[in-house]
């Protein structure tokens, strides 16, 4: 099982971004799937989560309006799409694949390495 | 939504049990089985340890072990060893808008 996060970058507030995982190694359109972020020193703060068909998508309040995310089961790909960015918004960001295998969510099973997302002036 | 609150720092000597607790609330923890424990070493991405409060994933050391009373999870670690020296983090199903919510971490240190 891998996870592989890209698109992290350096960008002004207010701009936007996009992040991307690609995953390979079990079946990507049976399991819901994750973005945790970790600010610099920081703990673990949960983001936003999707089941394997898309039907149910939930955001932490704090990214709400602001984030977006989706997947391409035909892709195997996992994304974030990340708009009107604030410095709060500095992270590592993961992508995670969830436990259950019932497409639904469980718990956050294999993680990815992440990819940085800094925002400033 | 608030984060879980454990222990900032917890601290063992070799072949010592320690415990980490994660106290929510019953919108969290108290309410749902999925309480989940992950171990992060620096500079490295989290890893589960304990999953449906009790649960030990494949290739997890049995030294590991979870739990739950009320509004309070707990994990604990037995026959404590250097490698385990890292971060952990509860993590438990919310119902409030949140899905999620994570505790705020606590660091284990092997004396």
């Amino acid at each position: 099982v891998q996870l592989v996060e890209f698109g992290g970058a350096l960008v002004q507030p207010g701009r936007s971004l996009r992040l991307s995982c690609v995953v390979s190694g079990f079946p990507f359109n049976n399991y819901a799937m994750h973005w945790v972020r970790q600010a610099p020193g920081k703990g673990l703060e949960w983001v936003a989560g999707i089941s394997w068909n898309s039907n149910t998508i939930k955001y932490a309040d704090s990214v709400m309006g602001r984030l977006s995310i989706s997947r391409d089961n035909a892709k195997r790909s996992l994304s974030l799409r990340m708009d009107s960015l604030k410095t709060d918004d500095t992270a590592l960001y993961y992508c995670v694949k969830d436990g259950d295998v019932t497409g639904h969510f469980q718990f956050m099973d294999v993680w990815g390495k992440g990819t940085t997302v800094t925002v400033s002036s | 939504q608030s984060a879980l609150t454990q222990p900032a720092s917890v601290s063992g000597s070799p072949g010592q049990s320690i415990t980490i607790s994660c106290t929510g609330t019953s919108s969290d923890v108290g309410g749902y089985k999925y309480v989940s424990w992950y171990q992060q070493h620096p500079g490295k991405a989290p890893k589960v340890m304990i999953y449906e409060v009790i649960n030990r994933p494949s290739g997890v050391s049995n030294r590991f072990s979870g739990s739950k009373s009320g509004n309070t999870a707990s994990l604990t670690i037995s026959g404590l060893q250097t490698e385990d020296e890292a971060d952990y983090y509860c993590s438990s199903y919310s119902g409030t808008s949140s899905l999620y919510v994570f505790g705020t971490g606590t660091t284990v240190t092997v004396l």
